[in-house]
């Protein structure tokens, strides 16, 4: 069974710069990865996807993330932070011959300083 | 705002009670999906309805049931209900052809039990 795992519960960055937020994963086969975000009291919003194609996906937000297979990794990126980017980020990956199996990892929580 | 609805907002109750939640999809979505947030156990994927039959099982409780109505609205029944229980309850829904293996979700229900 597929599984995705966020190595850091929590990220602290400063306004303006670069941040990243981790996430890997495991799966047989070409998985379909997602990120998404939680900001306080409300539901998960999508932000983007890979499914196939260019391993350098773009987003909502300014957010982008690189789908790299060797590492198995699907780090969720921006050039330049926001305090307004403060919120809970979820990975998760789908198994594209279980379209039934969504596996989130257990967030990140990301604050941005001004 | 992704157009998956979910009502009540919040939901107080005492232990040994049943609860009814309920979500509307997007338009035209037929998949249905519920997730269980709490802050021990993550985001765990509960249950999943297509066009009003049961697709998949996740880590639901026999306490628990869901079901999905010709209108494609769907309703979690949680019944004799413990302290564990309170967490938010996500209901996600997700499209056929391009673009079905996103979920969107909605705002949850924020379960209280006393």
């Amino acid at each position: 069974a597929q599984s995705v795992a966020q190595p850091e519960d929590q990220v602290n960055v400063a306004e303006g710069n670069p941040l990243t937020v981790k996430c890997t994963y495991s799966v047989s086969g070409n998985p379909y990865l997602f990120w998404y975000v939680q900001y306080p009291n409300r539901g998960l919003q999508f932000l983007l996807k890979y499914i196939t194609g260019d391993n350098l996906v773009k987003g909502s937000y300014g957010f982008e993330a690189e789908f790299n297979k060797s590492q198995t990794s699907f780090h969720l990126k921006k050039p330049s932070a926001l305090v307004s980017d403060s919120a809970l980020y979820f990975c998760a990956v789908r198994d594209p011959y279980n379209n039934n199996d969504m596996r989130f990892g257990a967030g990140t929580r990301l604050t941005v300083k001004p | 705002d992704s157009g998956v609805t979910q009502t009540p907002k919040h939901l107080i109750t005492a232990t040994g009670q049943r609860v009814t939640l309920r979500c509307s999809p997007r338009s035209g979505d037929l998949s249905v999906y519920w997730y269980q947030q709490s802050l021990d156990q993550g985001l765990q994927f509960l249950i999943q309805y297509y066009n009003g039959e049961e697709r998949a099982k996740g880590n639901i409780l026999e306490r628990f049931s869901a079901q999905q109505f010709p209108d494609l609205h769907s309703e979690l029944n949680l019944s004799s209900l413990e302290l564990g229980d309170s967490a938010l309850y996500f209901c996600a829904s997700s499209g056929t052809g391009q673009g079905r293996e996103t979920q969107y979700f909605g705002p949850g229900t924020r379960l209280l039990v006393l």
